[in-house]
């Protein structure tokens, strides 16, 4: 069974710094493009980054572009989300999802809270 | 960036009725088209992919058509847990955006 978990979400002072993990079993997590998508509280998804199975191709949407960096361990079956800058909108439900033919977003953790305020 | 629009942004239909909710891309995207559910407190699930394919393990009176900018998902036959918000996205390119969502209500 495919599982996605995400962990690391926290209450942060803007300005602050935060790592997200997400701990995937069940598939051959190196096979597999990963993603984060964030949703606000109350509001819709928004897709903020995806990492290829290589590491070797990395997108970022430009609301997170130079404070955010994703990255992967595929020894460790795991994706990481580093935020650095962070503002009171970064405040959100972070999920990590897996990416696959079609570039479809087939399965999703359960997300992780992160809230930014002073 | 391409956008996307769905619409309605909400509506509510009762047990047994057929529903449509449409997405527009502002740039063709062939059928780069996706479909999520998203129950409340619940992550997002996907439903329909290359615009008109059924996820595995989803229930056949979920169907989606189109291609290149406008399409439409498709509930037949509406149950109780088809409650949800529904997304549209585009996997065309990058940054892979969503519709705003719609969302159903079942009376």
């Amino acid at each position: 069974e495919v599982q996605l978990v995400e962990s690391g979400g926290d209450l942060k002072q803007p300005g602050g710094s935060l790592r997200l993990s997400c701990a995937a079993s069940g598939f051959t997590f190196s096979s597999y493009t990963m993603s984060w998508v964030r949703q606000a509280p109350g509001k819709g998804l928004e897709w903020i980054s995806y990492i290829s199975s290589g590491s070797d191709t990395i997108y970022y949407a430009d609301c997170v572009k130079g404070r955010f960096t994703i990255s992967r361990d595929n020894a460790k079956n795991s994706l990481y989300l580093q935020m650095n800058g962070l503002r009171d909108d970064d405040t959100a439900v972070y999920y990590c999802a897996t990416e696959s033919n079609w570039n479809k977003a087939d399965y999703w953790g359960q997300g992780t809270l992160v809230t930014v305020s002073s | 960036d391409i956008q996307m629009t769905q619409s309605p942004s909400s509506l509510s239909a009762s047990v047994g009725d057929s529903v449509t909710i449409t997405c527009r891309a502002s740039h063709n995207i062939n059928s780069y088209l996706n479909w999520y559910q998203q129950r409340p407190g619940k992550a997002p699930k996907l439903l329909i992919y290359a615009a008109s394919s059924l996820q595995s393990g989803v229930p056949s009176r979920f169907s989606g058509s189109g291609s290149g900018t406008d399409f439409t998902l498709t509930i037949s036959s509406l149950q109780p847990e088809d409650s949800a918000t529904y997304y549209c996205q585009q996997s065309y390119s990058t940054p892979r955006t969503f519709g705003q969502g719609t969302k159903l209500e079942i009376k």
